[in-house]
């Protein structure tokens, strides 16, 4: 079945580690996110790629960075983790905004300690 | 100011009742208009998708803009206590998308 997958659902680490959330799609789709959401907050585009070897900065000022080497694969990394990126991170991906919009993933829970 | 503000609620209705859920826009060059829906610890799924002004139906569900007004809404006939979740609208301009903050809703049997 065609879907996106995030790993992990729930991440407790400690102040200092370096953390990779995974994401990886079956659909084929050129276009991939990542946002952060947080309650109450509109969610904030972090990191976009509209292709292999294609990353771009979003809105929302991060210390993460993205890459890009195969089409459905968009893992997102935190060099240094602080308590100030704990929040839910979810991966999106599409076609083209002129279809069906978005598809995300069950989304990353991280908490920083 | 915001791109699109959405009242948080929480909403609170009764089973069968009709719930309406809007979202206003500053920005008339939004091309594509979106409802998610979000269960607890999940990601958004997404419900109604237009390009246009108008109505557009599906199931229990009627998604309606208003470009004039700068309006989304989205009806809900008939809530099920399924229909709990949070609803986000989302607006999209070229390859930007705009998210709502969310509206709580809680389908009470």
């Amino acid at each position: 079945e065609a879907d996106i997958y995030q790993t992990p659902r729930y991440l407790v680490i400690g102040t200092g580690k370096k953390i990779t959330l995974e994401c990886s799609q079956t659909m084929g789709h050129d276009k991939m996110y990542w946002y952060q959401q947080d309650p109450g907050m509109e969610l904030h585009l972090i990191h976009y790629s509209y292709g292999v070897n294609s990353t771009e900065k979003g809105d929302l000022s991060s210390e993460s960075t993205v890459s890009r080497i195969r089409t459905e694969h968009f893992p997102l990394t935190l060099e240094s983790a602080r308590p100030s990126h704990t929040s839910q991170y979810l991966c999106a991906s599409s076609v083209a905004v002129g279809t069906a919009g978005y598809t995300f993933g069950s989304g990353t829970r991280l908490t920083v300690v | 100011q915001k791109e699109v503000e959405q009242d948080p609620g929480p909403l609170s209705v009764p089973e069968g009742a009709i719930v309406s859920l809007n979202c206003t826009y500053s920005n008339s060059a939004f091309q594509y208009f979106m409802w998610y829906r979000q269960y607890s610890r999940k990601g958004p799924e997404l419900l109604m998708y237009t390009y246009s002004s108008g109505n557009k139906e599906d199931g229990r569900f009627t998604a309606q803009v208003d470009k004039s007004s700068k309006y989304i809404s989205l009806f809900i006939r008939d809530s099920q206590p399924s229909d709990s979740a949070t609803y986000l609208c989302a607006m999209a301009r070229g390859n930007q998308f705009y998210f709502g903050t969310g509206t709580s809703l809680t389908v009470i049997p």
